[in-house]
């Protein structure tokens, strides 16, 4: 078992919908949970971390986190061709140690 | 201020050689890690350096060596190159660990 799974997509959705991107990890005691977005042919841009139970916002963004199931989830609202990308989940193990471990990431494709 | 500086953005080495790759983080991040990139792994733990000392390394064969100079400037080597090692490779710099991570723009090898 990988330490972070993610659905590898494709997954489609029409503008202005809401895209779902979701994530499980296998260290329980994992505590910093970060979403990065990827364009194409470029680097990994961190757009959300979370590190409590909970949901948390930021402008069209939501993070959800829920330790117990071990699941991380990313929606993005009134979805934009702009959104079209690569969407990487990553977690920081227990070990405290200064590395994240990421799942294979999820291609989003907004079609507009 | 200058984000994550790496060079050269593309390399074509041929099997056998060797391969230095560099990253300059940000001014004032002693903090760098290193991260390979395939479409297969997605992104794996390479090593990470913190003023001068490996202080964290991931699951890589001993092929796959690093460095950090006193100005913060780090280094990876990779020695008898194989074509599995064909990938993206990503540095992040950071301030205060994997929450404040920043991602250089990589380096692509490509081995023939």
């Amino acid at each position: 078992q990988k330490e972070v799974e993610q659905n590898s997509g494709p997954l489609s959705v029409p503008e202005g919908a809401i895209a779902s991107l979701n994530c499980t990890y296998s260290d329980r005691g994992s505590q910093s949970f970060f979403w990065y977005r990827q364009y194409s042919g470029k680097s990994p841009e961190l757009i959300m971390s979370i590190y409590s139970n909970g949901d948390k916002e930021d402008g069209r963004f939501t993070a959800q986190l829920n330790k117990a199931s071990q699941y991380v989830s990313l929606l993005i609202r009134d979805s934009q061709p702009s959104d079209s990308a690569t969407y990487l989940c990553a977690v920081n193990l227990q070990t405290g140690a200064n590395n994240l471990f990421f799942g294979t990431g999820t291609r989003l494709t907004v079609i507009p | 201020k200058a984000g994550v500086t790496q060079t050269p953005r593309y390399l074509i080495k041929t099997r056998g050689q060797q391969v230095t790759l560099s990253c300059s983080p940000i001014s004032g991040h002693r903090s760098v890690s290193w991260y390979q990139q395939t479409p297969g792994q997605g992104l794996q733990f390479l090593f990470e350096y913190f003023s001068e000392t490996q202080r964290n390394k991931g699951n890589f064969p001993g092929r796959f060596s690093g460095r950090q100079f006193s100005n913060s400037r780090s280094e990876m080597n990779v020695s008898t190159l194989e074509l599995g090692d064909s990938a993206l490779y990503l540095c992040a710099s950071s301030l205060a660990g994997v929450r404040t991570y920043t991602f250089g723009s990589g380096t692509r090898l490509t081995v023939v």
